[in-house]
């Protein structure tokens, strides 16, 4: 069973360009959430996917947008960055959207200069 | 708003000797609570959880306590080793927002030789 995975592993931006990071759910998960962790902060709730349709979403803007495909992997894009996008983004998959149990990939670390 | 308060912020134990970590929720909605363990440049894995109908759930070495009418929970690991140090994170959830969880600022555990 392969667990959440990934990429890129690092990246660095330009403020205002725009990024897209991947992940691939763990098999059998239909369900994947994102999350953005600040530096010495704990994950904060990005958005969720669910059969590839947008399942709950946090106190981000909208310059933060998401797709989740037919095989349950999920991108995560931003527009106009901004250097407080700075972070390690996580994704976590979960066996289905009512399910507690999330398991997280190792994240990005995006840093926008 | 933050929903989930950790504490404290950094702690140092003897090898052989019991890390506390507590936390504090606001949301009596909340009926899923989860404890995370993260090592650098690694994301988040699932360590054990609990929900609000038990005060007590063990697992080897760690132990959650729940305190409902207190809405505080803590993390007890017994017999602390150096490979435990960490950065421990709680976090909760409620079936109605989902997997989603909120995540408590983090508690970095040193565990001395």
């Amino acid at each position: 069973e392969t667990g959440v995975t990934q990429s890129p592993t690092h990246l660095i931006k330009t403020r205002g360009q725009q990024v897209t990071l991947r992940c691939s759910s763990q098999s059998g998960h239909n369900t994947v959430s994102w999350y953005q962790q600040a530096l010495g902060q704990g994950p904060q709730f990005i958005f969720q996917y669910y059969r590839e349709e947008e399942n709950g979403r946090g106190n981000f803007p909208p310059r933060f947008s998401g797709l989740q495909f037919p095989n349950y992997s999920s991108e995560l894009n931003v527009n106009a960055l901004e250097l407080d996008d700075s972070a390690l983004y996580l994704c976590a998959s979960s066996l289905d959207a009512g399910d507690y149990e999330q398991y997280f990939g190792p994240g990005t670390r995006l840093t926008v200069t | 708003q933050q929903q989930v308060k950790q504490s404290p912020q950094s702690l140092i134990v003897q090898k052989g000797g019991i890390s506390i970590i507590n936390c504090a929720y606001e949301n009596t909605a909340f009926d899923y609570f989860p404890w995370y363990q993260q090592f650098p440049g690694k994301g988040p894995a699932l360590l054990i959880a609990i929900r609000p109908d038990v005060s007590e759930k063990k697992e080897g070495r760690f132990t959650i306590s729940f305190n409902k009418s207190a809405k505080q929970f803590s993390l007890h690991i017994m017999d602390s080793q150096p490979g435990d140090s960490a950065t421990y994170f709680c976090a909760a959830s409620r079936e109605t927002s989902g997997s989603r969880l909120t995540f408590g600022e983090g508690t970095q555990l040193t565990v001395n030789p």
